[in-house]
């Protein structure tokens, strides 16, 4: 069985950088893109883009594009969730996710604040 | 964008009861390409359907999902305890990959 592990929660400050990190195991982690997905407190889901881990090409929503930065390391079967500078609006839980698999990281809770 | 619409918002039902919740999309989606999601409070969401009627792996087949087009349904046949949720469609056939706003299962 499949699974996405991501990292843990984070306490950042406006305009810090941070990567978070989803890494597939249990299947073979090429085969399928991986979306993230953001969901703000109280919220729905908000599909931020893709990234294809054979490739690390990119497919991002236009509401995250130039925000966010999503890349892939094949060779250790992750993909990682980056912002150079968060701003307190980017307080969220972040899901790293197949589509048709439906395999789903657990979430990581990112919280920016001064 | 293809904007996925969900109606209701708000679905108050007892256990035992059918529950149908509908998904309307803006331009026609590849029936191949509709997924519903299921979520609980403190979890991610956990994958139903997909294709539109396909079940996902170990999903009971009380979760039937149907339509085509701009059109879609997911229909609970009868409720059990644990189906009280909100429940998201979600189109990946067209970039950007849109969700619906959430339709809540709530008990009566």
């Amino acid at each position: 069985e499949g699974q996405l592990v991501q990292s843990g929660a984070e306490v950042k400050k406006p305009g810090e950088s941070l990567r978070i990190s989803c890494k597939g195991s249990g299947y073979k982690f090429t085969d399928y893109y991986i979306s993230w997905v953001r969901q703000m407190p109280g919220k729905g889901l908000e599909w931020m883009g893709r990234i294809d881990p054979s490739d690390s090409r990119t497919a991002y929503s236009p509401s995250f594009q130039g925000h966010v930065t999503f890349s892939a390391d094949k060779s250790i079967s992750t993909v990682y969730l980056q912002w150079s500078s968060l701003k307190a609006s980017d307080t969220a839980m972040y899901y790293c996710a197949t589509v048709t698999t439906g395999y789903w990281g657990q979430g990581t809770l990112v919280t920016v604040s001064s | 964008e293809i904007v996925l619409t969900q109606s209701p918002g708000t679905l108050s039902l007892s256990p035992g009861e059918r529950a149908t919740l509908s998904c309307w999309a803006s331009q026609s989606v590849s029936s191949t390409s509709l997924a519903w999601y299921q979520q609980k409070p403190g979890q991610a969401p956990r994958l139903l359907i997909y294709g539109a009627s396909s079940r996902a792996t170990g999903i009971p087949d009380r979760f039937t999902g149907s339509g085509s087009g701009t059109d879609f349904i997911l229909t609970i046949s009868r409720l059990e305890p644990e189906d009280f949720a909100v429940y998201y469609c979600q189109q990946y056939g067209r970039s950007p990959w849109t969700f619906g706003q959430g339709t809540m299962v709530e008990i009566k």
